[in-house]
């Protein structure tokens, strides 16, 4: 069983430009979470999506959007990015119906120029 | 609101020494809280969680963490510490909409 996995690894990008972050989640999970992680700190929610609708939203600005398929994937999508948003970006999924334990894929690591 | 906070950012220990963990929580409904452990470059991992049952929760690896209402308190420990156990340890809160506020973490060194 294949758990949550992300792509691309490792994104280098520059200030202005735009970038899209991909997650598909544990087999059976319905619910996709985004989180990101700022080098020496903990992760901060973004957003949750269930039922390929934005459910929850943290302290996040405008540029940053998500989407959800109908077989659960889901994107994250960053605007006109700035040297703050270089992270690593943590996508997380559960099943909601059945527990309430979350599971993080590898990761996406997000540099900013 | 939900919230958590680790007490020490760092924490070094000898191989084959307890390893305590501190985590203080704020939650305005009944908690549910995890720790999860993050090993260099890679995603997280769920060591263990407390939703509401027996208030010691046994984990992977063999941590353990008790939840103490009283205190608002859910530390780790592991009794034995190896030196695979040398990796950041995060703390995090969520209520029944699935959404985790995590502690800043807490970095653990083992010494031979």
């Amino acid at each position: 069983d294949a758990g949550v996995t992300q792509s691309p690894t490792h994104l280098i990008k520059t200030r202005g430009q735009q970038v899209t972050l991909r997650c598909s989640p544990k087999s059976g999970h319905d619910t996709v979470s985004w989180y990101q992680q700022a080098l020496g700190q903990g992760p901060q929610f973004i957003f949750q999506y269930y039922e390929e609708e934005e459910r929850q939203r943290g302290n996040f600005p405008d540029r940053f959007s998500g989407h959800q398929f109908p077989n659960y994937s889901s994107e994250l999508n960053v605007n006109a990015l700035l040297l703050g948003d270089s992270a690593l970006y943590l996508c997380a999924s559960l099943e909601v119906s059945r527990t309430d334990t979350q599971y993080f894929g590898p990761g996406t690591r997000l540099t900013v120029l | 609101a939900q919230s958590v906070t680790q007490l020490g950012s760092h924490v070094s220990v000898s191989e084959g020494a307890l390893v305590l963990l501190r985590c203080n929580y704020s939650s305005s409904v009944p908690p549910y809280l995890f720790w999860y452990v993050q090993y260099p470059n890679q995603g997280l991992q769920l060591l263990l969680k407390y939703t509401s049952a027996a208030t010691l929760v046994k984990g992977i690896n063999g941590f353990e963490a008790e939840f103490k209402k009283s205190e608002t308190s859910f530390h780790l420990t592991k009794p034995s510490a190896h030196m695979s156990d040398a990796a950041e340890y995060f703390c995090a809160v969520s209520g029944e909409d699935y959404k985790l506020s995590f502690g800043a973490g807490t970095t653990v060194t083992v010494r031979a």
